[in-house]
């Protein structure tokens, strides 16, 4: 399967500072990829699509001025937590969007783990 | 709305066969995917179904019945580290997003 990188795998921060979270599609040129949190033993939530070369769109309840997201290339998005607080620690996962053969799959990145003290 | 559904838990023994329902209710359906996570991993490509019927992956085979809106997971011979969450996920098409189900843990026991 294709590889996805995601970094840092885990990061901690006081509050009120922010985090850059990157990932990265190593063997594939991804025009989409997706930002996912999740809590613990829950499904995965997804926060936004990150488009190459556009905004992203954000769900709803989903603040984009607190999660910055930037797709600079075909193989790397980022997400800035801005302005960090206890409740945003979480499991932050990130995927890359594939199609090939007819096939529409996801593959994601090993996820970061953000502790906000 | 759309939504998927799955069983919660699913408890099994080394050896044995379990099946992984899902069922969905989507405004518009491309694929059914499923995916599988480990405690405090990500979660990993298992298969996919775009058309009806069985596709075999080793001990993993998944099943799509687009008419009745279903699919499954199989998994075979199974060992102690298939203990995990699996989760299905329809692409509905017209947007990208895929719409996942809220998982099911499996157990498996010696």
């Amino acid at each position: 399967g294709a590889v996805v990188s995601q970094h840092p795998s885990r990061v901690i921060c006081k509050s009120g500072t922010s985090v850059k979270i990157e990932c990265r599609s190593l063997d594939f040129q991804a025009t989409t990829m997706f930002w996912y949190r999740q809590f613990p033993k829950k499904s995965l939530m997804l926060m936004a699509t990150s488009n190459e070369g556009s905004k992203a769109t954000y769900e709803q309840g989903v603040e984009k001025d607190k999660f910055l997201i930037n797709h600079a290339s075909l193989t790397l998005s980022t997400l800035t937590v801005t302005s960090a607080h206890p409740e945003d620690s979480s499991f932050y996962i990130c995927s890359a969007r594939r199609i090939a053969g007819g096939r529409e799959t996801q593959y994601f990145g090993p996820g970061t783990r953000l502790l906000v003290l | 709305g759309q939504s998927l559904e799955q069983p919660s838990e699913v408890t099994a023994v080394e050896g044995a066969i379990v099946q992984i329902n899902c069922t969905y209710q989507t405004s518009g359906f491309y694929g059914l995917s499923w995916y599988q996570q480990h405690d405090g991993g990500a979660p990993t490509f298992l298969s996919y179904n775009a058309l009806d019927g069985l596709e075999e992956t080793g001990r993993f085979s998944s099943f799509l019945s687009r008419s009745d809106s279903y699919g499954y997971l199989l998994l075979q011979e199974l060992q102690m580290k298939d203990s995990a969450s699996y989760f299905c996920a329809v692409s509905p098409g017209n947007n990208r997003k895929l719409i996942w189900g809220l998982g099911t843990s499996l157990a498996v026991n010696p």
